[in-house]
């Protein structure tokens, strides 16, 4: 059964330091897709990033990165130099393919709460 | 701004009661999605629909349905309300590509409140 796991359920960090959120993943597809969303405190979820399981390169985006690793299941997120606009809960979901015009339905993570303080 | 819109942001209403949340898509995506997000149960996928057709269930109780139309608009009516029925209600999007995943954008949700 797919299941995702974010063990880290609150962080709290000083303005300008850096900060991991770890996500775990369980599939027993071979081809799945991965993402982390953001909830701020308005409640709306913003998408960050999408990942296929066939590519493991990292990925970088201004302070955001992501470290893919198939060999042990993680998917983690590291936001460098944090800032207090960072506050917010980060969702991790997994979702596997399909097909025949179907499209596989996000299964969440519990979410990481991050406060950023000044 | 994602581009999918949710109506009301806030309902408010008491047991036993039925209501009904709207939700219109991006331009162009065809595919829609229902979550529900509750303290206890973390966001959870509810019901799909593409191209006003059913394609996939989560759980959803049987007191919950919802349609597609033919504008791609989609309601979520919930009926019989119980107080464990509070919890934000997400609408999400995505256009259907063969052989791949694309990815959801969700709408502001909708805040159910039930007294």
């Amino acid at each position: 059964a797919q299941k995702v796991t974010q063990a880290q359920t609150e962080i709290s960090v000083v303005e300008k330091e850096d900060v991991t959120l770890d996500c775990v993943y369980e599939t027993r597809d071979t081809t799945y897709y991965l993402f982390w969303y953001k909830q701020p405190p308005s409640g709306e979820l913003v998408f960050l990033i999408r990942r296929n399981s066939f590519d493991e390169q990292n990925e970088i985006s201004g302070r955001y990165s992501w470290n893919f690793q198939k060999s042990t299941s993680s998917f983690n997120f590291t936001i460098t130099a944090s800032q207090v606009v960072d506050s917010a809960v980060y969702f991790c979901a997994l979702s596997e393919a399909v097909y025949g015009g179907s499209q596989g339905n996000l299964i969440f993570g519990k979410g990481t709460k991050l406060s950023v303080k000044p | 701004d994602s581009g999918v819109t949710q109506t009301p942001k806030h309902l408010i209403t008491a047991t036993g009661q039925r209501v009904t949340l709207r939700c219109s898509p991006r331009s162009g995506d065809l595919s829609v999605y229902w979550y529900q997000q509750s303290l206890d149960q973390g966001l959870q996928f509810l019901i799909q629909y593409y191209n006003g057709e059913e394609r996939a269930k989560g759980n959803i109780l049987e007191r919950f349905s919802a349609q597609q139309f033919p504008d791609l608009h989609s309601e979520l009516n919930l009926s019989s309300l119980e107080l464990g029925d509070s919890a934000l209600y997400f609408c999400a999007s995505s256009v259907v590509s063969s052989g791949t995943t694309d990815t959801q954008y969700f709408g502001p949700g909708t805040r159910l409140t039930v007294l």
